[in-house]
């Protein structure tokens, strides 16, 4: 597609609920991040695809949080039994190549999926 | 210490005058930069990009890389309204991940 597409822009969950957020990434783009951005902070990393492999999940707060990319392109963010801290917005990135550096990632986001847990 | 810092701000100019945003890295390694702009409720887009010492210019904005001090910074010349947003510094660590500093929050008044 054009952009990052993820879904829900908005979830709202009972706590211990569990809950997954999608991320479509620009067709063709090969690394994929998930960033979590609580309010009036930055986007904290927490996981990083390329194609399907999981390279770095340093990120991810506990072992209640799980990422997965199986088939190299979409991606979900799954929470199990979310507590209130796990409110934020999730940001779903994808990379183009710049071509003034081939080494370097531009990424670009999506709109993200806001989650808010009662 | 944290991986990028920077000053949460808020950060206020008078519309005309020069916004000067400052971020520090920690890894000496790192060798890509990036300023991205993020509007209240919207996600963060590009603006600059940095690779090596020195200034780059792109139209009003102006990055400038130490890599010696680990200090990356972004001047808008002639700052208008519309560029009050909070400016996100992120620095490519070990050419993976992409790590956020916590954001200026910038304000140019009328």
């Amino acid at each position: 597609g054009a952009g990052v597409s993820q879904s829900p822009r908005y979830k709202v969950a009972k706590r211990g609920q569990d809950v997954a957020l999608r991320c479509d990434p620009i067709s063709g783009h090969v690394s994929l991040f998930w960033y979590q951005q609580a309010l009036g902070q930055g986007p904290e990393f927490l996981t990083y695809f390329q194609n399907e492999a999981q390279l770095d999940k340093s990120g991810l707060p506990s072992d209640r949080f799980f990422a997965e990319r199986p088939e190299g392109s979409v991606s979900t963010l799954k929470i199990q039994r979310t507590q209130q801290e796990d409110s934020a917005v999730y940001l779903c990135a994808s990379n183009r190549r710049d071509r003034a550096y081939s080494g370097a990632n531009v990424l670009t986001f999506g709109a993200g999926s806001r989650l808010t847990v009662l | 210490q944290k991986e990028v810092e920077q000053n949460s701000g808020p950060l206020s100019v008078p519309e005309g005058a020069i916004a000067s945003l400052n971020c520090t890295y920690s890894d000496r390694g790192s060798q890509s930069f990036f300023w991205y702009r993020q509007y209240s409720g919207k996600s963060p887009e590009l603006i600059m990009s940095i690779y090596s010492n020195g200034d780059k210019e792109d139209g009003r904005f102006t990055a400038q890389l130490n890599k010696a001090s680990q200090y990356v910074s972004l001047l808008i010349r002639d700052s208008q309204p519309s560029d009050s947003a909070t400016y996100l510094c992120a620095v490519h660590i070990r050419e993976r991940k992409l790590i956020f500093g916590q954001g200026t929050e910038l304000s140019v008044k009328p």
